[in-house]
């Protein structure tokens, strides 16, 4: 069965430090990942896409993919209290359009 | 940027009713879509995939004569909680994907979601 692991926190790091999301996966041929941010009571939002090794930056966030270590994760740097939510980590398979997703690490940037 | 529209936001039903729910892709064809289920501090749990024009595809445990979906043109698909009870009461979120669009950071996008409490 696929599963996507993530930390449930609460992770709660100082206003202008680096939060760091972790998030492992159990299938291999999963080939495609996706940071999700999800206010409360609210739907999630995209935030982040990585395929292949490495690393992808957008602004202030920064996701990084090991698929040698099934590890994928999430850098938010100078993190602002509008940063806290829960971010759900994703992943999909090849060939498959369905999402699998972790059960989301909430974050709390403290003023 | 895929923009998907989900209404209602929420409603209020009575036990045993049907309620409505309705997805549509705005600015991209989706033959695909995918109805999800959260219930509060919990993780999005998929429903069903629906496909355009064909039957759509239950997950296991999920109830196909319950959640009626139809998917009846590339930019519509509506869920139908058939008989609700209490239990039925949780977040449905429907999610579209733009296969068009730019590789750099597509994405699913999501519907607003609908809260649905039964009452």
């Amino acid at each position: 069965q696929k599963e996507v692991e993530q930390n449930s926190g609460p992770l709660s790091v100082p206003e202008g430090a680096i939060a760091s999301l972790n998030c492992t996966y159990s299938d291999r041929g999963s080939q495609s990942f996706f940071w999700y941010r999800q206010y409360s009571g609210k739907s999630p939002e995209l935030i982040m896409s990585i395929y292949s090794n490495g690393d992808k930056e957008d602004g202030r966030f920064t996701a990084q993919l090991n698929k040698a270590s099934q590890y994928v994760s999430l850098l938010i740097r100078d993190s602002q209290p509008s940063d806290s939510a829960t971010y759900l980590c994703a992943g999909s398979g090849a060939g498959s359009y369905q999402l699998t997703f972790g059960k989301g690490t909430k974050l709390s940037v403290i003023p | 940027g895929a923009v998907v529209s989900q209404h209602p936001s929420w409603v209020i039903c009575k036990s045993g009713t049907s309620v409505k729910i309705e997805c549509r892709s705005l600015d991209f064809q989706a033959t695909t879509m995918f109805w999800y289920r959260q219930f509060p501090k919990q993780s999005l749990m998929l429903m069903a995939t629906s496909n355009e024009g064909s039957k759509a595809t239950y997950e296991q445990g999920v109830e196909k004569d319950k959640f009626l979906i139809n998917h009846a043109s590339l930019t519509l698909s509506t869920l139908t909680v058939t008989s609700a009870h209490p239990e039925d009461s949780s977040f449905y979120i429907c999610s579209a994907r733009d296969f068009g669009a730019v590789r750099a950071n597509y994405g699913y996008t999501f519907g607003s979601g609908t809260r649905l409490t039964v009452v």
